[in-house]
């Protein structure tokens, strides 16, 4: 049962214009959401979270908005540019075990062409 | 500063042998997990360690896996009896413990089942 989905496996942009990556999931209990980014034979690197509480976090370029009522999230990155081609994966965290385990979406290869 | 490093970084084996995955985590970080990725799929949680004893084990798919942790810094992975099935990226993270902690993930270990 796949607790987080991310329903694109690509998406291609282009340079200067908006990304916008998209994570539904389906366990209410989840009260905290990530985004990572990876690079091809890197490990995913933190980017950005969001808080239950909140439905709006902004950090530079990223900002995540959360629905809590639709159970989705979004990355918006704006200006896209060529650096940010690779895997995004969404991911959320239940307070339940310590709030410890992520479960991850299958993640999306956004592509920015130039 | 060192991130977290994991050994090998490819690791091609025949099917019924015995493996070792190796994870240094950042040092002072109390807690170190490990994740595994299939092709295509986003990381999936296997085991969380809190200094030296595993707190959860529950993404553990059956009792030929098995990791631990003796001194609360250094972790390793064990999989006895490899099937085809195993082979995937075994990625392993470290964060400072606390609830909703960044995980920094290392660039993980390709496993490759013959």
């Amino acid at each position: 049962d796949q607790q987080v989905k991310q329903n694109s496996p690509s998406l291609s942009v282009q340079e200067g214009r908006i990304s916008i990556l998209n994570c539904d999931y389906t366990n209410s209990m989840f009260d905290y959401f990530l985004w990572y980014k990876k690079y091809p034979a890197e490990g995913p690197t933190f980017l950005i979270s969001i808080s239950s509480i909140k439905d709006k976090n902004e950090d530079g370029r990223f900002t995540v908005f959360l629905n809590k009522s639709a159970k989705h999230l979004s990355l918006h990155i704006v200006p896209s540019q060529p650096g940010d081609s690779a895997v995004y994966f969404c991911a959320a965290i239940t307070e339940i075990q310590g709030a410890q385990k992520l479960v991850f979406g299958q993640g999306t290869r956004l592509t920015i062409n130039p | 500063g060192a991130g977290v490093s994991q050994t090998p970084s490819n690791k091609v084996t025949e099917k019924g042998k015995y493996v070792e995955l190796r994870c240094d985590p950042i040092s002072g970080h109390t807690a170190l997990y490990w994740y595994r990725q299939s092709l295509g799929q986003g990381p999936e949680f296997l085991i969380y360690f809190q200094g030296t004893g595993a707190a959860d084990d529950s993404g553990l798919p059956n009792d030929r896996f098995f990791a631990v942790r003796p001194e609360g810094s250094v972790s390793t992975l064990k999989i006895q009896r490899t099937e085809r099935g195993d082979s995937a990226v075994y990625l392993c993270a470290s964060s400072l413990g606390t609830p909703r902690g960044t995980q920094y993930f290392g660039p993980g270990t390709r496993l490759l089942v013959l």
